[in-house]
């Protein structure tokens, strides 16, 4: 079958930094994606991993391991903002998306 | 503001009662999609839509059925509900089909209690 593990919730402080990992089990893959949802709105897109290295986008960054089915998303400078759920997911070998349940970031002052 | 809008937001339900979830897009993309959200697990996918005219089905596709009559409108309906159906549903939209790499925007959700 197919899986996406992801932690369930982490702690992090203001101003520090926190990566959250992903990890896939998936018939073929085209790509990965992060998405941000803030609690009871809608997911919204974050990133974009295809090969693999990292990707960087202002304090948020993506890295991807194809070899290691690894992926994950670093957040730098937290702010109270970045307090939200993190999805993980992947475009398997038939471009259906795989999601994880989603890390719930926790940011105390 | 351009984007995708769900109705209703939130709805409580009797078991056995025909409910349909409306989602419209003013984006003019190709595919639509509906998930569901529950608590510790991910989105699955109900139902999807590469262009006007054409449906597919996704991972958990009973109990529910879909149109797509135009670009815009993607209702979703439940044809007789059940408390397993009580969920959060997303609809969202992407500029390519189902086999684009392209980001997917979703609405604001429709809250559905099922009793």
């Amino acid at each position: 079958g197919q899986n996406i593990d992801q932690p369930t919730e982490m702690t992090a402080t203001e101003g520090a930094i926190v990566q959250i990992n992903c990890t896939y089990q998936t018939s073929g893959f085209n790509g990965l994606f992060w998405y941000q949802q803030h609690a009871g709105e809608a997911p919204t897109f974050l990133s974009y991993n295809v090969l693999d290295g990292l990707e960087e986008k202002g304090r948020f960054s993506s890295f991807l391991s194809r070899s290691k089915g690894y992926s994950y998303l670093l957040l730098k400078e937290l702010q109270m903002k970045d307090s939200a759920s993190y999805l993980c997911a992947v475009l398997d070998s038939n471009y259906q998306l795989i999601w994880g349940a989603g890390t719930k970031l926790i940011i105390k002052p | 503001i351009a984007g995708i809008t769900q109705a209703p937001t939130s709805q409580i339900l009797a078991a056995g009662r025909r409910m349909t979830l409306r989602c419209t897009q003013d984006m003019r993309h190709n595919a639509m999609y509906w998930y569901r959200q529950d608590l510790g697990l991910g989105l699955r996918l109900i139902h999807y839509s590469n262009t006007a005219g054409t449906t597919g089905k996704g991972e958990v596709p009973d109990g529910y059925s879909v149109s797509r009559a135009n670009t815009d409108d993607f209702p979703l309906t439940l044809a007789s509900a059940v408390p397993s159906q009580t969920s959060v549903y997303f609809c969202a939209s992407s500029e390519g089909t189902s086999a684009n790499t392209g980001e997917l925007f979703f609405g604001e959700g429709s809250r559905l209690t099922v009793l």
